[in-house]
């Protein structure tokens, strides 16, 4: 298993501002992903984070809105900048466990960002 | 386009009852299919896990099972309780990624 914490839990925004949130896990993990779950919504992926190289982002996320780095096996961080309401999400670091070729997911309890 | 879809409305059961949830996928063919189950404000929780080749797993109280033919996966808890009051996901894995796609969510009722 995995604990995995994020930080922060929530803020509150100001528009054109950036944040960064933070994703610690427990143990050493190969990959972490990015999600983020708009209001009543399921969970759409932003990117993965591999350590040691650059952050592959999903269609309709790029590399200068929302920026990672993973500087080793336990640590994350997203930034979302330049935020505008529409960035009021949850956002939820993930990383998985592995059995054999399968693996469960791993979350963060989530960052609840609010922008003005 | 690819799409995973679930029971876009609450499902309200008595407890005691067993509940039926559906996850319907197009255009994906997944090696694993597994289950999530999200509280309010808290991150998804693991629940199960079922290979391509696999009909049926279960794990105390649920079950669940996968067509690939029908492209479809039901998610069963018997003798349901208030305590299982929570959104259920379904999310697919394609053999060789590593990334998990999410389905819509049901969101489930149970009422003493």
């Amino acid at each position: 298993s995995a604990v995995i914490s994020q930080k922060p839990s929530r803020d509150i925004c100001q528009r054109g501002t950036s944040l960064t949130i933070q994703c610690q896990v427990d143990s050493q993990v190969t990959m972490m992903f990015w999600y983020r779950q708009q209001p009543g919504q399921s969970l759409t992926l932003i990117a993965t984070a591999n350590q040691g190289s650059e952050a592959t982002y999903e269609s309709g996320f790029v590399i200068d809105k929302f920026p990672i780095s993973r500087p080793n096996l336990t640590f994350s961080t997203l930034t979302v900048s330049n935020m505008s309401p529409e960035d009021s999400s949850i956002y939820l670091c993930s990383a998985p466990v592995y059995q054999g070729d399968t693996g469960e997911l791993f979350f963060g309890e989530g960052s609840r960002l609010t922008v003005l | 386009s690819q799409k995973i879809e679930q029971n876009s409305e609450a499902l309200n059961i008595q407890e005691g009852k067993t509940a039926t949830l559906t996850c319907n996928y197009t255009n994906y063919s997944p090696a694993y299919l597994q289950w999530y189950r999200q509280d309010p404000g808290r991150g998804p929780v693991f629940l199960l896990l079922i290979r391509e080749n696999e009909k049926e797993k279960r794990k105390e109280r649920l079950k669940v099972t996968f067509d690939t033919t029908l492209k479809q996966s039901l998610f069963h808890i018997t003798a349901s309780q208030p305590a299982d009051s929570a959104t259920y996901l379904c999310a697919l894995q394609v053999g060789g990624y590593q990334k998990v796609t999410f389905g819509t969510g049901t969101k489930l009722q149970v009422i003493p």
